[in-house]
């Protein structure tokens, strides 16, 4: 039992390029969420699945897209990566929406 | 939602109690603790929650006063791998739960050592 996982561990991306980072879960979870968290802040929501099916924007959504594959898994795309979205991605899961959440171990992402 | 108010590190002898505090003197009354750890370059990892009673778990204790005002959480054997930023959030259990902030704040940085 992995729990969550995320790919890739590390990206380094020039302004301008675009990629998905993706995350899948083996708790038969219903919900996912996707954070960013930022040196010496907190965490910040980005998107949210509160179902397979579903999708909704958190916090700071702009700048980036999100899929529900399947129940399992939830990935998270940058069209056009900017600077400003350096930072620790975190992908969650919970087994309902108003559920304890489990992390994913981060992806760290650098856009020069 | 309420703030909290956490010393930034503390330090606890391998095999002791770690005892950490947490202010929230403005909690409201529909708002839970909740506990977070962080240990370096992994994602939060949630600990323990109450609302007004104390509560334990296989990982924690969590002893809130009575009159909400603070809270300590009480790991009774750290170990080495305890060794992680500890966060105190309060927040209503609907918006902790609903996909919503988790604003974890600085919190403590606890170390432990051999």
């Amino acid at each position: 039992n992995a729990g969550v996982t995320q790919t890739p561990k590390f990206q380094v991306l020039k302004t301008g390029q675009s990629m998905t980072l993706q995350c899948a879960q083996d708790m038969n979870h219903n919900s996912m969420y996707w954070y960013r968290q930022d040196p010496g802040m907190g965490l910040r929501l980005i998107y949210y699945s509160a179902s397979e099916g579903t999708t909704d924007k958190g916090e700071v959504p702009n700048g980036y897209n999100v899929s529900r594959l399947n129940k399992r898994e939830f990935s998270l795309r940058l069209e056009s990566a900017a600077p400003s979205q350096t930072s620790v991605y975190f992908c969650a899961s919970s087994l309902a929406f108003k559920d304890t959440q489990y992390f994913g171990p981060g992806t760290r992402l650098t856009v020069l | 939602d309420a703030k909290t108010t956490q010393p930034p590190s503390m330090d606890c002898a391998e095999g002791r109690a770690a005892n950490l505090p947490c202010n929230h003197s403005t909690i409201s009354g529909n708002e839970y603790v909740y506990w977070y750890r962080q240990i370096h370059s992994q994602g939060p990892q949630y600990i323990i929650h109450g609302l007004k009673n104390n509560e334990t778990n296989e990982m924690a204790s969590l002893i809130i006063t009575e009159d909400r005002k603070s809270s300590t959480l009480i790991l009774p054997h750290a170990t080495l791998r305890d060794t992680a930023v500890y966060y105190c959030i309060v927040s209503p259990f609907e918006a902790h739960n609903q996909g919503g902030k988790l604003i974890f704040g600085q919190g403590t940085e606890l170390s432990v050592k051999p």
